[in-house]
């Protein structure tokens, strides 16, 4: 069984498109993330919520929506996209942010082109 | 400002090589750190971490990373590689908010 599973691991689109990359984790984790890896394999945090609650919210284009329905889900939904959203993103998760402190488990990550 | 620096972007070693990539941070305390691997595809996988005690500690996969504290650095060690080796590694830290920070990676090429 995969731990943390991200659908679809790849994904072609024109610009201008909205799309949604979907998240969910097995491991009864509370917190969940968004990372972004650009085409230098620079990772990004964009986006973390623990138990459906938004925690950290970087700099991030309000095109971008992460939404928790519940604690095993993190979807992030992408509205008018742009050449530069061209990337690979990571969805993680962790047991609790305070008791192991940045020990993540990373989903194989949903590649994204923007045409 | 918070940081964490990977001054190398590309390593070649031969197999059976001994490895050594080097990890800095700037912080003004001792942050938690970690080093993630990437391999090619795939996402990141937790190889160690050290939040204090022991300044030497043990990973997965033969790896071990060794903290210094008046150097800030925090590199990663491995006695001999193998070719399965060859991914981007990582080196990460928490400096004390809710946020992992991420260095730049340093990509390792096994030469045979």
């Amino acid at each position: 069984d995969t731990a943390v599973s991200q659908t679809p691991k790849y994904l072609v689109t024109q610009m201008g498109n909205d799309k949604s990359i979907k998240c969910e984790q097995n491991l009864g984790h509370d917190t969940m993330y968004w990372y972004k890896q650009d085409s230098k394999k620079f990772l990004k945090i964009m986006f973390s919520y623990n138990n459906k609650e938004l925690i950290i919210n970087e700099t991030v284009p309000n095109r971008f929506s992460p939404k928790s329905p519940d604690k095993a889900h993190l979807n992030l939904h992408i509205n008018s996209l742009e050449l530069g959203d061209s990337a690979v993103y990571f969805c993680a998760s962790s047991q609790d942010r305070r008791a192991v402190p940045g020990e993540l488990f990373f989903g194989e990550g949903s590649r994204l082109t923007v045409l | 400002a918070q940081s964490v620096t990977q001054p190398d972007i590309h390593i070649t070693v031969s197999e059976g090589a001994s490895l050594e990539l080097r990890c800095n941070y700037s912080y003004g305390a001792t942050p938690y750190l970690f080093w993630y691997v990437q391999s090619p595809g795939q996402g990141l996988q937790l190889l160690l971490k050290y939040f204090s005690g022991d300044t030497l500690v043990q990973g997965i996969k033969g790896f071990e990373a060794e903290f210094k504290r008046s150097q800030s650095s925090f590199n990663l060690r491995k006695p001999s590689v193998h070719w399965s080796d060859a991914a981007e590694y990582f080196c990460a830290a928490r400096f004390g908010n809710e946020k992992l920070t991420f260095g730049t990676g340093t990509r390792l090429t096994i030469i045979p």
